[in-house]
């Protein structure tokens, strides 16, 4: 089974800090995704890439980044963290069963104060 | 539009009962609609799915009943158990891309 790693599972950053989200698949798989989980709003996309160097902004990418160099690897980068950026992240890929079909990592917390 | 509306928001359901979620959806060109589950602490798992040709499909206790021409599809878990307490989210998709519901918080209570 493939499997999506986040590193940072949660974390704590003060307003206007540089924050780094990092999510490595251990595939070969193109499409990779980022999504923000809030309570009562479902999964919301922000970024996704279909491959290397390549990136496309999804429903809310305003106050975010991305950055694709390697295939394994997605980074999720906000580059003055605010409050309202308090949330789950959610990395996933699409697999072999369908590009529509998603594998997720386990999440990270990101708690802006 | 786009939008994919999904009822209730958490439901509490005494064990061996059956747990119903709904979904309703505008975009008649979804063409895939699958339910996820996500359990405290880990990021959401593909339960189950179907395409809008059946109106039916089933997995072990998990069913999924599809109803295009009222443009709804719902969730249905028999014989629930307490393991079966997660977050739940539909979803539809056009074009590889997912629109997702708010999710349902399930509670099974022993």
């Amino acid at each position: 089974d493939v499997k999506v790693t986040q590193s940072s599972r949660y974390l704590v950053k003060r307003t206007g800090e540089k924050v780094f989200l990092e999510c490595v698949q251990d595939m070969d798989h193109e499409n990779m995704f980022w999504y923000r989980q809030d309570p009562g709003l479902g999964l919301r996309l922000i970024y996704f890439s279909y491959d290397v160097k390549m990136k496309e902004k999804g429903d809310i990418p305003e106050g975010y980044s991305v950055s694709r160099e390697k295939k394994e690897r997605f980074s999720l980068i906000l580059e003055s963290a605010s409050t309202n950026q308090t949330s789950m992240y959610l990395c996933a890929i699409a697999g072999t069963s369908g590009a529509n079909v998603l594998t997720f990592g386990a999440g990270s917390r990101l708690t802006v104060l | 539009q786009q939008q994919v509306k999904q009822s209730p928001q958490s439901l509490i359901v005494q064990k061996g009962g059956i747990s119903i979620i709904n979904c309703a959806y505008e975009n008649t060109a979804f063409d895939y609609f699958p339910w996820y589950q996500q359990f405290p602490g880990k990021g959401p798992a593909l339960l189950i799915a179907i395409r809008p040709d059946v109106s039916e499909k089933k997995e072990g206790r998990f069913t999924i009943s599809f109803n295009k021409s009222a443009k709804q599809f719902s969730l249905h878990i028999m014989d629930s158990q307490p393991g079966d307490s997660a977050t739940y989210f539909c979803a539809a998709s056009e074009d590889y891309q997912l629109i997702w519901g708010a999710g349902t918080k399930l509670i099974i209570k022993p």
